[in-house]
């Protein structure tokens, strides 16, 4: 199945600690987007991907860093700089080779939620 | 600032109603609108719109946008309970140069009642 993999489910940080969620895609999709979701808002940015080796800050990437090392992947470290980390945390990817009013549709993962013991 | 408003927060129906969720938007550079239902979990796509008044429309639910008055609905005819979710409004804008993004509303719950 085609998908997109984030793990784990539950996440519990105690203070001081990084943690890193997962995110894997086997969509073969370009970009890959970190989200951060709290009970209120719309969901946030945090991080984007375009390509591999290269990524960019969101609107609120304090506190986290990501990599992109390959392709399917596109972890994210929730620092303990981040002071408010409880949240739920959604990974999408999408494809920016479709065609032009299909390649920016952002497909999504299950989700993390990240609670702080 | 970009903004997207989604209303009503929260509704309940019963089954076999019909609905229709708003979803307004303020910004610059305004590529496309996106609606996702989002259970619990993972939000899933439904429609990507781009030109006013072409409705869009998937069994029960359908969609149009109106890019005069920067609006769009999403309209559920014969509600069941298997339409309860929170239903997520996306517009995607030009960001940083060549990338878009996506800036989300807060969403709608809705709940159907058996």
């Amino acid at each position: 199945d085609g998908g997109i993999t984030q793990s784990p489910k539950y996440l519990f940080r105690k203070e001081g600690q990084n943690v890193t969620l997962s995110c894997e895609q086997n969509l073969n999709h370009d970009a890959m987007y970190w989200y951060r979701q709290d009970p209120g808002q719309g969901l946030r940015l945090i991080y984007y991907s375009q390509i591999v080796n290269d990524f960019q800050k969101g609107d609120i990437a304090e506190g986290y860093s990501v990599s992109r090392e390959k392709k399917e992947s596109f972890p994210l470290t929730v620092t303990s700089a981040q002071k408010n980390p409880t949240a739920f945390y959604l990974c999408a990817s999408s494809s920016l080779t479709q065609g032009s009013l299909a390649k920016n549709i952002q497909y999504f993962g299950a989700g993390t939620r990240l609670s702080v013991l | 600032e970009d903004k997207v408003v989604q209303s009503p927060l929260s509704l309940v129906v019963h089954e076999g109603d019909t609905v229709t969720l708003n979803c307004s938007y303020e910004v610059t550079n305004f590529r496309s609108l996106l609606w996702y239902k989002q259970e619990k979990k993972a939000p899933t796509f439904l429609f990507m719109l781009t030109s006013s008044g072409i409705e869009k429309k998937s069994g029960r639910l359908s969609s149009i946008l109106d890019k005069k008055e920067l609006f769009s609905i999403l309209n559920i005819t014969a509600t069941q309970t298997g339409d309860s979710a929170v239903y997520l409004c996306a517009v995607e804008v030009l960001y940083g140069g060549a990338t878009n993004k996506l800036i989300f509303g807060t969403g709608t719950l809705l709940a159907v009642q058996p």
